[in-house]
């Protein structure tokens, strides 16, 4: 099956910064979503982009499907992004292990 | 418009007991899939629901199985169970053939098999 991969495993950035988090598909997919999970591990669905870029607030995302990975650009971080970030591929869901992105005051 | 819902919330079993955890869909969605989360791992797909039939499966034993009711919630059993079953369940829902394969979550039902 598809094997997803999400780089890097660990994020801590200061208040304000930037941070881009990647995702890696190994075959072509015809569903990916961003989520967040909270820690109270409720999934919060972040974008359904199975090729493109979408915005919303300070969150994007782009998927390149020919290039098989998709990219979650996070701008000017807040504390509340505090979490782990996961990408799911294909119909089955096949989730990567996430990024915990810790965001200091 | 109502989302995802799961019950119980927190479940607390010991070996070799059966388990029931519950789903109900978003509003106007048809499909529900299941998903296990060990502690620090992303989750893993366990089986997806569609038309009261299961239409896809992962790498889980036989001792997981699934229902799901006319009105699209599903049921997620567990029988003889085994430490290592003791995860957050997630029940995800879906609508088949909408103009996305999007798949909305609940909030889990927290299993600790003693």
């Amino acid at each position: 099956g598809i094997q997803v991969e999400q780089s890097p495993p660990d994020l801590i950035l200061q208040e304000g910064a930037n941070s881009t988090l990647r995702c890696n598909f190994s075959d072509s997919v015809n569903n990916l979503q961003w989520f967040h999970q909270n820690p109270w591990g409720q999934l919060i669905n972040l974008f359904y982009i199975p090729s493109g870029t979408k915005q919303n607030g300070r969150l994007s995302a782009t998927t390149v499907a020919t290039e098989r990975y998709s990219l979650l650009y996070i701008s000017s971080s807040q504390t509340t992004d505090s979490g782990v970030y996961f990408c799911a591929a294909h119909n089955d869901m096949r989730f990567g292990a996430g990024t915990r992105l810790t965001v200091k005051p | 418009d109502a989302g995802v819902t799961q019950s119980p919330t927190h479940l607390i079993k010991t070996r070799g007991q059966q388990v029931t955890l519950r789903c109900s869909p978003k509003s106007g969605h048809d499909t529900v899939s299941w998903y296990q989360q060990a502690l620090g791992q992303g989750p893993q797909f366990i089986f997806q629901y569609y038309e009261e039939e299961e239409r896809q499966r992962g790498n889980f034993p036989d001792r997981f199985s699934g229902h799901q009711f006319p009105n699209y919630s599903s049921e997620l059993n567990v029988n003889a169970l085994l430490l290592g079953d003791s995860a957050l369940y997630l029940c995800a829902s879906s609508l088949a053939g909408g103009a996305t394969n999007e798949q909305f979550f609940g909030p889990g039902t927290r299993l600790t098999v003693l």
